[in-house]
Parts: structure tokens; sequence; C-alpha cells
């Protein structure tokens, strides 16, 4: 069964510092990745999607893909109180079909 | 404004009962997705539809149905055969050329007692 993995948290992250959210994935066959933010209550939110090794960088938003070792990441720079939010890794497989994570809990303390 | 919209935000049913859930979007989107979330839990796919007049089941499909008459519309009915109806639904949609990046509404909680 091809999974999203994520570690459930809380991930507790001091503010002004650098959250790390991590995933991995195991459909060797997908091409694209998405990190989407949920907050209580409301649906998910897209902040990134990458589609190649590397890393690729929006404002204080950092994704970064590592197909060989089926891992993705996101990196939260200068991390703010509302930063504090579930975040869902995604990987789209073969048949135009989304597989989400369970998603990290990121707790960021004032 | 573009966008995906849902209705109703909250709804409230007694067992035994069919509802419907609306979704509709502006963007002019070919796919369109449901999706169902329990507390603590990831996004489970319901159905999903490629293409108007045309849709698949997803991975928990028993005890809903669907239709795709109009592009921008895509009802959910949660029928008096899905067990655990009471959940948080969310509807999605995907347009070709954008890099297979889905689009959340806003959701329907639903409570049925």
């Amino acid at each position: 069964q091809k999974e999203v993995e994520q570690n459930s948290g809380p991930l507790s992250v001091p503010e002004g510092a650098i959250a790390s959210l991590n995933c991995t994935y195991s459909d060797r066959g997908s091409q694209s990745f998405f990190w989407y933010r949920q907050y209580s209550g409301k649906s998910p939110e897209l902040i990134m999607s990458i589609y190649s090794n590397g890393d690729k960088e929006d404002g204080r938003f950092t994704a970064q893909l590592n197909k060989a070792s089926q891992y993705v990441s996101l990196l939260i720079r200068d991390s703010q109180p509302s930063d504090s939010a579930t975040y869902l890794c995604a990987s789209m497989n073969r048949d135009d079909k989304i597989i989400f994570g369970k998603g990290t809990r990121l707790h960021i303390l004032p | 404004d573009g966008g995906i919209t849902q209705s109703p935000k909250y709804l409230f049913r007694k067992e035994g009962q069919n509802v419907t859930l609306s979704c509709e979007q502006n963007l002019n989107h070919d796919a369109m997705y449901w999706y169902r979330q329990d507390p603590g839990q990831g996004l489970r796919l319901i159905y999903y539809s490629q293409i108007v007049n045309d849709f698949q089941k997803g991975d928990i499909a028993e005890g809903y149905s669907v239709s795709r008459e109009k592009k921008e519309s895509f009802p959910l009915t949660v029928t008096s055969a899905q067990k655990n109806p009471t959940a948080f639904y969310l509807c999605a949609s995907m347009g070709t050329g954008t890099g297979y990046e889905q689009y959340f509404g806003p959701g329907t909680r639903l409570t049925v007692t």
C-alpha cells in the first residue's frame, strides 16, 4: 500500500527559530509533492509544491526533495506563532490521486 | 473571486437519513475530489472525478454516492448505508497544467445522531 509517513508531533519550536518538518513516501513512481498547512477546524491550504530534487524556496518556507531517499522536508525560517498548525505532506501517484500523510502538529513557543 | 465553495458549513442529520453535500468551483478545473477527515486522522479519498460525467471510487466509497453533471459541481450524498458518517468532509479541485496542485474548499462538518 502506497503511504506517506510523518511524525505526528507535536513539534515545539521557539519563536524565531527554524522549524523542520519531515516526511517519507513509499511509491518510487511519485513525481509531485506538496505541503499543506491546516489550522484547527479549517481546511488544508497549499503552501508549497516541489517536483524535482533539491530545494525550493518561497519566502520563509523551503521545501526539500530527495527522490533517492524518498524523503521530503519543509523548513520554516523565523517561525511565528501564526505558523502553529498541522502540516500535511502529500505525494501524487501515477493515477493522479494524492496520498496524504496524517500530519505533524507544529507548536511555536512565544 | 475564484475558488471552491462548500455548503452548508455545518450539517446535522438523524441516523437513517440521506444527506447531500454541495461543492462548486469556478476555477475551471477538470478534476474534483471528495475527502473525509476524522479527528487526528489524515485525509481519506471517497470519490474523484477527472472529467464531466465520469467518476471513480476512492479508498472509502462504501455508503457514499456522487454525480458530475457539470464541470463546476460535484455533489456528495452520504447515504444511510454509511456506518460512521460523522466527519469533516472536504472537497478539492485540480486543474490540468497547474502542476497537479489541489485546492480545497472550506469543508462541511457533518454530525449524525
